[in-house]
């Protein structure tokens, strides 16, 4: 059974890099089939999409976020990371990580981990 | 960028009773690529439904999805009290590009 794990600080400061890291097991992220993707969530509020990383290493990163977001791989390790740049409290959510088939949809999720921003 | 509109924001109903949720779409979603998720308190989504009707693993066949172009439904047709929880839409149309819908969640009435 596929299962993803978020870890990382729970507390970032304002205009420093948010940082989290999702840990696969039950299966490969080096898969051809799947891509990987983290969502967030702020407390109360809808879900946003942030960007997906592909098998080569490839991304795709939600416009509005761009600028600001690095989403990487450790096939070594069979993890993938987020780094989010210049937080400020529009930032604070519940980052989730998941399995996106081909791309689309979202077919297993981590459980999520708390992020808040402030000093 | 494909803004997805859900409706109701809050649906109250009884356990039995039949839900109807509407997700409208800004631009005719591609080929039907929509999904449905699940969000319980304090839990991650779970997929209900892909390809705006197709149900994932492992879920009961009460929840159906339907429809096409901008006008999307997520039907439950009795609700059970496991039922009762947030549902949003996510389209994949314009894929690497994904959006989700605002959310309706459905409470007891």
């Amino acid at each position: 059974q596929l299962q993803l794990q978020e870890s990382g600080p729970g507390l970032v400061k304002p205009s420093e890099t948010l940082s989290l890291t999702c840990t696969v097991s039950g299966g490969s992220i080096s898969s051809t089939s799947h891509f990987w993707g983290w969502i967030r969530q702020p407390p109360g509020k809808g879900l946003e999409w942030i960007g997906n990383i592909f098998n080569s290493g490839s991304t795709y990163y939600n416009p509005s976020l761009k600028s600001r977001v690095t989403i990487s791989d450790d096939r070594s390790k069979n993890q993938f990371s987020l780094k989010l740049s210049s937080v400020t409290a529009a930032d604070t959510a519940v980052y989730y990580c998941a399995r996106v088939w081909f791309g689309s949809y979202f077919d297993y999720w981590g459980q999520g981990t708390l992020v808040t921003v402030s000093s | 960028e494909i803004v997805l509109t859900q409706s109701p924001g809050i649906l109250s109903l009884s356990p039995g009773e039949r839900a109807t949720l509407s997700c409208r779409a800004s631009q005719s979603v591609y080929d039907r690529y929509l999904a449905w998720y699940q969000q319980k308190p304090g839990q991650a989504p779970r997929l209900l439904i892909y390809g705006a009707s197709t149900r994932a693993t492992g879920i009961p066949d009460r929840f159906s999805g339907s429809g096409s172009g901008t006008d999307f439904t997520l039907t439950i047709s009795r609700l059970e009290p496991e039922d009762f929880a947030v549902y949003f839409c996510q389209q994949y149309g314009s894929a690497p590009a994904l959006t989700f819908g605002g959310g309706t969640k459905v409470e007891i009435k």
